[in-house]
Formats: structure tokens, sequence, C-alpha cells
């Protein structure tokens, strides 16, 4: 059962113009989500994350929309530019106890990018 | 820095071998995780390790065994491989259970078993 899930495995995009990924999820056990941006034949790496206690984070051209309601979370990117162009990851972090810690994430499967020029 | 560095890239088995992906970081980092991405998957968690000497099991463990002794390193070792095991393989670490925004992960090695 999957519990994080990106419906479209692609998306095209010109120049200039938004992106918008969406992912949702099934679980109201987690407390923080994150996305990844992956290139070709590299690892995954950080790209922003929003806290289940917010509906909004913004870092530069990225932003975060989160509707705890619908359990859905969605990335948006203005403007978009070619070197975007890459697989992007949401993942969703259980809530621990108090005082508790994890690192352990739960993946959705990926959306492929594509910003034509 | 370099970083996550994963060894081997590549690797062909053939059912029923045994071989170790080795992973190394440098950042002095107490939590290490291995994972794997199939293709409709997404990546799933197999085993991680918050400090040397401490292990745990992730999502999908069974198969595969690993080890921590030192801060460094945290190798995954294939006792058996089986083709179902053909997949990416990403190690990943972290300062600790509390730095999940700072994860780093390795290039990955692309593991084929015939």
């Amino acid at each position: 059962d999957q519990q994080v899930k990106q419906n479209s495995p692609s998306l095209s995009v010109q120049e200039g113009r938004i992106s918008i990924l969406n992912c949702d999820y099934t679980n109201s056990m987690f407390d923080y989500f994150l996305w990844y941006k992956k290139y070709p034949a590299e690892g995954p790496t950080f790209l922003i994350s929003i806290s289940s206690i917010k509906d909004k984070n913004e870092d530069g051209r990225f932003t975060v929309f989160l509707n705890k309601s619908a359990k859905h979370l969605s990335l948006h990117i203005v403007p978009s530019q070619p070197g975007d162009s890459a697989v992007y990851f949401c993942a969703a972090r259980y809530r621990v106890p108090y005082g508790g810690a994890t690192n352990k994430l739960i993946f959705g499967t990926g959306t492929l990018l594509a910003v034509q020029p | 820095n370099a970083g996550v560095t994963q060894t081997p890239k590549f690797q062909v088995l053939k059912t029923g071998q045994s071989m170790t992906l080795q992973c190394a970081q440098d950042m002095n980092h107490e939590y290490m995780s291995w994972y794997r991405q199939d293709p409709g998957m997404g990546l799933r968690l197999i085993h991680y390790s918050v400090g040397a000497g401490i292990t745990d099991q992730g999502e999908v463990p069974n198969g595969y065994n690993v080890s921590r002794s030192t801060t460094e390193d945290f190798p995954l070792r294939l006792l058996s491989a089986a083709p179902s095991q053909t997949s990416v393989y990403f190690c990943a670490s972290s300062y600790s259970l509390r730095s999940v925004d700072t994860q780093y992960f390795g290039p990955g090695t692309r593991l084929t078993v015939l």
C-alpha cells in the first residue's frame, strides 16, 4: 500500500512558466514532508521541506504548500528553468513521541519534470 | 569533503552469489541508511544505523545484512543474491536522527542479478 503517492509520472513545462508537482498521502501520522530532486546517475538531493504545523514554505523559486485536510502537498517552481529538469520525489516522516526523533522516510514514486527551452 | 561515496557504481551478479556494497562518509555523521529504488516504487528503506555498533531494520530488510563497526562505513551485504534484488541502491547519511533535512545521498549502485 503506497502511503505517499505521486500520480503524475511526468510533467512537461515551458521555460519561464510555473511547474506544479503534486503529492498525496494517506497516513495522518506523518508530521514532516520533504521534496528531493534527482538527476540521472546521482543520488537525491534535498530541496525544500514543510512541517505539518505550517501550510506554506518558500525558498527562492520553490514553494511547498500543504493541505492537511486533503492530505495533499504540492511543489511550485516559478519560473521554471531547463536546469530544473529532473525527477522530483516527495517524502514523509512519521511523527514520533515527544523527545524522539527519526530519519525514516516514506518516499513517493517520483515525477519526471522536463522544462523545455 | 568527499561526502557520501558508494562502490561499485555498477555490478552484475548471478543468482546465489554474494557481495558487499560499500558506503562511506567523511562528515562524521551518526546516522546512515540504505535505500533501494525500483521502478514505480520510489525509494524504500532497507536498513539504518544510528551510530557505530547500532543497526536496525527498515521497510524491506529481507535478504540484506548490515553492520556498523566504524562511524564512517556502513556496508550492505547480499548473502545470496536473487533477481528480485535487481535495483539501484542508495546510501545516505545525516548528522543525527533530527537532521532529516540534511540527509545526504550517495550516487548509487546499480545492481543486476541474473
